[in-house]
């Protein structure tokens, strides 16, 4: 079975500074994706970024950028010059893909306050 | 575009109560997920959909609860009778189930309190 474990309940991050949030996953299969998903107070599900595992290069999507070990089986969640936007809780997930797609397993979360 | 739309937002009942929530998918989805979310158990997949036909309903809890999926843009969840502990953040999501994003689009939620 597939699993996700995010070690770091809770994080705190000063205003313009950058901060790491830590993911490994399980798993016997070769292609999936791995995602992380923000969510603010208001509770709306937002992508952040997106791997396939299948891609060596890092995905970046402006202040946000990942580090994807597949040897490992780690995917962290770096953001750059953070903002008092981004407190909200971080969901690292999996999803396998290839044929009928399963469904999107999910960590337990990071809280993520960033304070002026 | 419209995204995934979850109705009611907020229902407060009393435990003994039927409840039903809805969620229409994003136009040409084929995949579509319930999740239910708790402090305690965080983020947890009730059941899924492909093409309107039950894939994996491992995570509904109990025979209390059911899920339909008439057609592609319509799918409940039923909660009968409702309990106290099925108190939750329910979530209803869409994708593709054959195409390389495998991004799931999440609804607002509904947040369901049993008194």
């Amino acid at each position: 079975a597939q699993t996700v474990t995010q070690s770091q309940p809770e994080m705190s991050v000063q205003e313009a500074e950058t901060v790491t949030l830590s993911c490994t996953y399980d798993t016997s299969e070769s292609n999936y994706y791995l995602f992380w998903y923000k969510q603010p107070p208001s509770r709306q599900m937002i992508l952040v970024i997106r791997q396939e595992a299948y891609k060596q290069q890092n995905a970046t999507e402006n202040r946000f950028s990942v580090n994807f070990q597949k040897a490992a089986k780690s995917f962290s969640l770096k953001i750059s010059d953070s903002q008092l936007g981004d407190t909200a809780m971080y969901f690292c997930a999996f999803r396998t893909y290839g044929g009928s797609q399963g469904n999107l397993i999910f960590g337990k979360g990071t809280k993520l306050s960033v304070k002026p | 575009d419209a995204g995934v739309i979850q109705s009611p937002r907020h229902e407060v009942t009393e435990m003994g109560q039927e409840v039903t929530l809805r969620c229409k998918p994003i136009s040409g989805h084929n995949s579509l997920f319930w999740y239910r979310q708790t402090m305690m158990r965080g983020l947890e997949l009730l059941i899924y959909f492909n093409n309107n036909v039950p894939i994996d309903d491992s995570g509904m809890p109990e025979d209390r609860f059911s899920a339909k999926m008439p057609n592609a843009s319509f799918s409940t969840l039923k909660i009968q009778p409702s309990e106290p502990r099925d108190s939750a953040v329910y979530f209803c999501a869409s994708s593709f189930s054959d195409r390389a994003t495998g991004e799931l689009f999440f609804g607002e939620g509904s947040r369901l309190t049993v008194l």
